[in-house]
């Protein structure tokens, strides 16, 4: 079973509003990992927030952890129509063998 | 060029069929994994592979088998296809731990009739 969990499932907004996804987890981890994947494609990283890190930017994408909740957000400021696609977390722990990937948000920008 | 490539893209086979799916790197990469993705759905771990002589089960590694011909190519094989293993299928690498980012070639989209 996967570890992630994406909230929501699906998310459907405007061009230029601001899109936020949620992820869970269940175990400690060394690192938490976005990617994004268009339709039918392979997975692209995103960004990656170690475990002592609590917020993370990369041009119009946000990240912020919080190990105590064992969770983290994905923020995506002013979408565009280009930002449409499957965004999934993946938590990193050393004790485990690959990441554990969770069951994607689908994100629908709007033009 | 692409770092990871997947070959065939496409492939429609038959139940009872054996088939082979192949996947090369030019990262340089120790660890390559094999994933199946089912529609709507997250990635499953079918195998992996920490290098040449190290091959892994994953969390659906029934019915599935797989070769590290070289540090660059690991290939996953169906040995009697049936209609449930219709999926995608991707070939990701990474460095050297199980923590590290993972690149993704583009997928084999596989039809079991």
């Amino acid at each position: 079973s996967q570890q992630g969990e994406e909230d929501p499932q699906a998310l459907s907004i405007q061009e230029g509003e601001n899109a936020t996804m949620n992820c869970s987890y269940k175990t400690s981890i060394n690192n938490l990992q976005w990617y994004r994947q268009n339709s039918g494609r392979g997975l692209v990283h995103l960004i990656l927030i170690r475990s002592n890190e609590r917020e993370k930017h990369s041009g119009r994408l946000r990240v912020t952890l919080d190990t105590s909740k064992k969770s983290s957000s994905l923020l995506i400021t002013a979408s565009r129509a280009a930002d449409t696609a499957s965004y999934f977390c993946a938590s990193g722990n050393t004790g485990r063998r690959a990441l554990t990937f969770g069951s994607g948000t689908r994100l629908q920008v709007q033009p | 060029d692409a770092d990871v490539t997947q070959t065939p893209r496409n492939r429609i086979t038959k139940t009872g069929k054996r088939i082979m799916l192949e996947c090369s790197q030019t990262k340089g990469h120790d660890r390559m994994y094999w994933y199946r993705q089912d529609p709507g759905l997250g990635l499953q771990l079918i195998y992996y592979s920490f290098d040449v002589k190290d091959i892994n089960k994953g969390e659906i590694s029934d019915g599935y088998s797989v070769s590290r011909q070289a540090q660059a190519k690991f290939s996953l094989s169906l040995e009697s296809a049936i209609p449930n293993q219709t999926a995608l299928y991707f070939c990701a690498t990474s460095e050297t731990a199980s923590t590290d980012t993972q690149y993704f070639g583009p997928g084999t989209r596989l039809t079991v009739l």
